[in-house]
This record gives C-alpha cells, sequence and structure tokens, in this order.
C-alpha cells in the first residue's frame, strides 16, 4: 500500500506570513491528491482536488501544487479563520484511499 | 442542497454488531460513488470503504476488511455500513461521504458523522 507523510506535523505562525505545508507519497501518485481542512470539532472540508484545483468556494488564499510523489499546500496569507488540522489523502487506484497524518496549524 | 445524514451510531459491547445508516439528498445518489471514513477521538482522519455508485465495487481498508461490510439501497438515497466483531480500536465518529464526480475522486461532500463506542 502507499503511504502518505506530512510535515510539519504542527507549525505556529503569525497572522499574514505564508505558509507550507508538504504531504509525500512513498510511491508516485500522479495528480490524484486532495487537501482537506478541518477545524476543531467541525467536518473535515475540501480545499483542493487534483493537487493544484480549487475547490468551488474555497478562498483563494489557497493553492496546491506537486505531481508524483510530492504536494505542497499554500496559505498565502494566513488568516485567523484559518487555525485547523490539514489533511492530504491520495485518490488513485487501487485503494485504500489513504490519508495523511494531518498538520496543525495555529496562530502564534 | 447537498445533505448527507448519518444514524446508528451508540454503545456496544465488543464482539457485538452495529449497521450505520447515512441518509443522502439534494443529488442523484445513485451516480455517485460514496465513501466511510472515520475518526478516533484526538486522532487522524481513516479512510475504511468505498461503494460503487451501482453497487458492482467495494473495497475496505485492511483494518476493517472481513468485519464490516459497505452497502447501498439507492431506491432509498441510503448508504450502510455493517459492522460486525466490534473492537474497542473501532472506537471513532464515522462519516459518510461523497466522491466527487468520476470513480476515484477527491470527497466533496460530508455528513455529520455518528459516534460508535465500543466499550463493555
Amino acid at each position: 500500500d502507499i503511504q502518505m507523510t506530512q510535515s510539519p506535523s504542527s507549525l505556529s505562525a503569525s497572522v499574514g506570513d505564508r505558509v507550507t505545508i508538504t504531504c509525500r507519497a512513498s510511491q508516485g501518485i500522479s495528480n490524484y491528491l486532495a487537501w482537506y481542512q478541518q477545524k476543531r470539532g467541525k467536518v473535515p472540508q475540501l480545499l483542493i482536488y487534483a493537487a493544484s484545483t480549487l475547490q468551488l468556494g474555497v478562498s483563494s488564499r489557497f493553492s496546491g501544487g506537486g505531481s508524483g510523489t510530492d504536494f505542497t499546500l499554500t496559505i498565502s496569507s494566513l488568516q485567523p479563520e484559518d487555525v485547523a488540522t490539514y489533511y492530504c489523502q491520495k485518490y488513485n487506484s487501487p485503494p485504500p484511499f489513504t490519508f495523511g497524518p494531518g498538520t496543525k496549524v495555529d496562530i502564534k | 442542497q447537498v445533505q448527507l445524514v448519518e444514524s446508528g451510531g451508540g454503545v456496544v459491547q465488543p464482539g457485538r454488531s452495529l449497521t450505520l445508516s447515512c441518509a443522502a439528498s439534494g443529488f442523484t445518489f445513485s451516480s455517485y460513488v460514496m465513501h466511510w471514513v472515520r475518526q478516533a477521538p484526538g486522532k487522524g482522519l481513516e479512510w475504511v470503504a468505498i461503494l460503487w455508485f451501482d453497487g458492482s465495487n467495494e473495497y475496505y481498508a485492511d483494518s476493517v476488511k472481513g468485519r464490516f461490510t459497505i452497502s447501498r439501497d439507492n431506491s432509498k438515497n441510503t448508504l450502510y455500513l455493517q459492522m460486525n466483531s466490534l473492537r474497542a480500536e473501532d472506537t471513532a465518529v464515522y462519516y459518510c461521504a461523497r466522491a466527487r464526480g468520476a470513480v476515484t475522486n477527491a470527497l466533496d461532500y460530508w455528513g455529520q458523522g455518528t459516534l460508535v463506542t465500543v466499550s463493555s
């Protein structure tokens, strides 16, 4: 099975900072990569699919990149409402459709 | 609007069974692949199972294979998860989620989740 890792596991940044989270697949997954945001006590929300396509209604502060095994999620200017845990997920076949372990983002 | 509403969670003893339901509305349920995802208390997301739009294919995480069964009734717009031989480590919030568009795709709508607690 393909393993998904994320780094860092947590970060603390100031409002307005540019923040980048990395997701790595143990084997190539082309661009079959999604990013989700989960705020404390809330349901996960899809941010980005196909590695770099912004889901409808998601702020343009969020952007995704990468292909193959290495992917990034960038928040261009961190806002208080971005405090959350962010997960990547691979969704190419075959299953399992593994999630990364998550990156917790806080405000400094 | 798209809605997914899970039900059926609760407290169950180890070794017993439980069936979760997910009622879908606001979209053509029979055209979409559906998933179950779970989250243990204080932990990350764990993918559990997938079922094709027509029920033709299903896959499971190794952690539940042979114990859980995903199914759907497209006439009732409902997804199910039959959970047998439950273990303490199955304790989690269980979410149903819709895959966007094609067969394997990101999960664009999630239910609010239903809590399953496995404890004696």
